[in-house]
């Protein structure tokens, strides 16, 4: 069965620094989605991307974040400059075309900064 | 979106049937009923979906109330491995533009499974 992958599985950076997390979504998917789980909290959205853009973002995906599909097959997170808050799990996320069917996930890329 | 109401927790026995209830009083006739899972250490997992009707696949059953104002997720015989969150959330299947299908997550139903 097709899955979602994420690389790495656990990056850990110094504040300040930048990081990319890597998102191989289902194949023949056109939406991607990015959330995070801050530990022991729920998960929240981040960031929805179709058709080479951003369709919507919440109010966590300031000007650090951004997104981007660089090929036909990865879809990118890149946070600017780290802080310690953004220490999570970040999960990628992708569906088929009809906005009721199911999302995908992978299994996260947890984030340590330090 | 439609807000919807959980148990905080419950707890089973292996191989017993577990009923997962699920309250959205203000459900529109749009929403999907989304239950989704997340096992400890993984990513959140798609169980089943459904409109009206009531669902199954390999993993569970959906129960969807007459009046839609609720539904019951299902394990027909819960295992170890079915210790999770279960998230019920409502998705608006005629929404194809603005938010293009973000889920919401609560806190969802912490289920525990003894051996």
């Amino acid at each position: 069965e097709p899955e979602v992958t994420q690389t790495p599985s656990h990056q850990v950076t110094q504040m300040g620094q930048e990081v990319i997390l890597r998102c191989v979504p289902i194949s023949n998917h056109l939406y991607f989605y990015w959330y995070r789980q801050i530990l022991g909290q729920k998960v929240e959205f981040l960031v929805s991307f179709y058709n080479n853009e951003i369709s919507e973002k919440s109010e966590i995906f300031d000007d650090q974040f951004s997104v981007e599909r660089p090929d036909g097959s990865n879809f990118t997170l890149k946070i600017r400059s780290t802080k310690l808050e953004d220490s999570a799990m970040y999960f990628c996320a992708s569906r088929a075309d009809t906005s009721h069917q199911p999302q995908h996930f992978g299994d996260g890329t947890r984030l340590s900064i330090l | 979106d439609a807000k919807t109401t959980q148990p905080n927790s419950m707890e089973s026995n292996e191989e017993e049937p577990v009923h997962l209830p699920c309250n959205h009083s203000t459900i529109s006739g749009t929403d999907y009923i989304h239950w989704y899972r997340q096992l400890p250490s993984q990513g959140p997992e798609y169980v089943i979906h459904g409109l009206t009707s009531n669902v199954n696949n390999r993993m569970a059953s959906l129960a969807i109330a007459e009046d839609r104002k609720s539904s019951t997720l299902i394990l027909h015989r819960a295992t170890l491995r079915d210790a999770a969150v279960y998230y019920c959330i409502l998705r608006d299947g005629m929404n194809y533009g603005g938010s293009q299908g973000n889920l919401i997550f609560g806190k969802g139903t912490k289920l525990s499974v003894k051996p």
